[in-house]
């Protein structure tokens, strides 16, 4: 079964740091593209990170230089983590694989669609 | 303020047709980009619904449509059902942004 598990959320006090990490099941990580998506309290849906196959990563304006997506092939498991945590930075927090997908015709869709999410994790920014 | 514009609300009773629209600019759904829908049942995450515009994954009711036209794209749900009670959040792409992906504010459904 394809699948991901999000862990490592928690109650951190402003400025600090935590890693979240998503484990993946039936799929191998290392060849999808993977991100990272939150959404706060109340609040709609937020990219924040993407690691393609090949290893290059992109941010969200709101977390550039404070978060670092990674990925450890051996484990299956993708990680981001946080540093310098705000307070606005309390969301839960979905790992989610990107695949392309196809029309009848062969055309791509753009952009790339979200097919599989895991059940989040929640972190909460506050002193 | 989200880049892809949802009412934040909408209702119908059971077996009533609602729509909820996803209106965008020039350079996201109006410049060509696809518009994905993901369904969040209560606690739960957000689950694909619709893909490429109007194409439904397997196991997804045909009671789930979707459409788009100029700058907007738009979901249909037929024949309401009170499990179809979740939030709705559309996903594109915006040429103006650094963003990978843009999401809507999500709209929150209620069967009345």
């Amino acid at each position: 079964e394809v699948q991901l598990v999000e862990s490592g959320g928690g109650l951190i006090q402003p400025g600090g740091s935590q890693r979240l990490s998503c484990e993946a099941s039936g799929f191998i990580v290392s060849n999808n593209y993977m991100n990272w998506v939150r959404q706060a309290p109340g609040k709609g849906l937020e990219w924040v990170s993407v690691i393609y196959s090949g290893g290059t990563t992109y941010y969200a304006d709101s977390v550039k230089g404070r978060f670092t997506i990674s990925r450890d092939n051996s484990k299956n498991t993708l990680y981001l983590q946080m540093d310098s945590l705000r307070v606005e930075d309390t969301a839960v927090y979905y790992c989610a694989r990107e695949g392309p997908y196809y029309d009848r015709s062969g055309h791509q869709f753009a952009p790339d669609v979200f097919d599989v999410w895991g059940q989040g994790t929640t972190v909460t920014v506050s002193s | 303020q989200s880049v892809l514009t949802q009412p934040p609300s909408v209702s119908g009773t059971p077996g009533q047709r609602v729509t909820i629209s996803c209106t965008g600019s020039s350079s996201s759904i109006g410049a060509g980009y696809d518009v994905h829908w993901y369904q969040q049942l209560p606690g739960t995450a957000p689950k694909l619904l619709i893909y490429g515009n109007t194409d439904r994954p397997s196991g997804v009711p045909d009671r789930f449509s979707g459409s788009k036209s100029g700058t907007s794209a738009s979901l249909a749900i037929t024949g309401l059902q009170a499990e179809d009670e979740a939030y709705y959040f559309c996903q594109s792409y915006d040429a103006a942004l650094s963003a990978h992906v843009v999401f809507g504010g999500g709209t929150k459904l209620t069967v009345l």
